[in-house]
């Protein structure tokens, strides 16, 4: 199974500054068809996950821009360009490109 | 809009069996795969198992193979995970997802809560 590795674990942070994420995957995530399927998933307390980033890059529908993926193979990084109240919650990565699909264990965003 | 409902979670004793239920509305749900996603108390996710647009192929992970089915039924927009021989671990909400692309999930149900405790 591919491993996906998350750090930090949890991270808490100043509303207006950035915050960073990062995902280690055991193995490329990138497909012969030269796409590459890392998402980005948020948890906020009491809701189900919700889609940020498909495919490394791609904002889903009606995410802020202040959200950005990027990164290639095996490294990932989500970033938050100016944390507001609101994106509290667990982040996490998910790889599709090999089954079973897998997680990392999540990173837990609080505000100070 | 689209919208999952799932239904069905209880509290089973190990051994039992429970048939999970996703309701579905809002879009074509004959033309995608659908997966069911579990989340124990105060864990991460995992993945459980995906089906395809007409139910001819399903993928499990390991943990769950032999004991879980996943079908769906087109004409009802319902998505169902018939999980057999509970086991304590199986402990967790149960999410319904929409597939789209290469796998990902982009809209999720609110989860039903399956306990597996004497």
């Amino acid at each position: 199974d591919i491993v996906m590795t998350q750090t930090p674990l949890s991270l808490s942070v100043t509303p207006g500054q950035p915050a960073s994420i990062s995902c280690k995957s055991s193995q490329s995530l990138l497909h012969s068809d030269g796409k590459t399927y890392l998402y980005w998933y948020v948890q906020k307390p009491g809701q189900p996950p919700q889609l940020l980033i498909y495919e490394v890059s791609n904002r889903f529908s009606g995410v802020p821009d202040r959200f950005s993926g990027s990164g290639s193979g095996t490294d990932f990084t989500l970033r938050i360009s100016r944390v507001e109240a609101e994106d509290v919650g667990v982040y996490y990565c998910m790889q599709t490109i090999q089954l079973p699909y897998t997680f990392g264990q999540g990173t837990k965003l609080e505000i100070k | 809009e689209v919208q999952l409902v799932e239904s069905g979670g209880d509290l089973v004793q190990p051994g039992g069996s429970l048939r999970l239920s996703c309701a579905a509305a809002g879009f074509t749900f004959s033309t995608h795969w659908m997966s069911w996603v579990r989340q124990a108390p105060g864990k991460g996710l995992e993945w459980v198992a995906n089906i395809k647009h007409d139910g001819s192929g399903v993928h499990f992970v390991d943990s769950v193979k032999g004991r879980f089915t996943i079908s769906r039924d087109n004409a009802k927009n319902s998505l169902y995970l018939q999980m057999n021989s509970l086991r304590a671990e199986d402990t967790a909400v149960y999410y319904c997802a929409r597939v789209v692309g290469w796998f990902h999930l982009d809209y999720w149900g609110q989860g039903t809560l399956v306990t597996v405790s004497s």
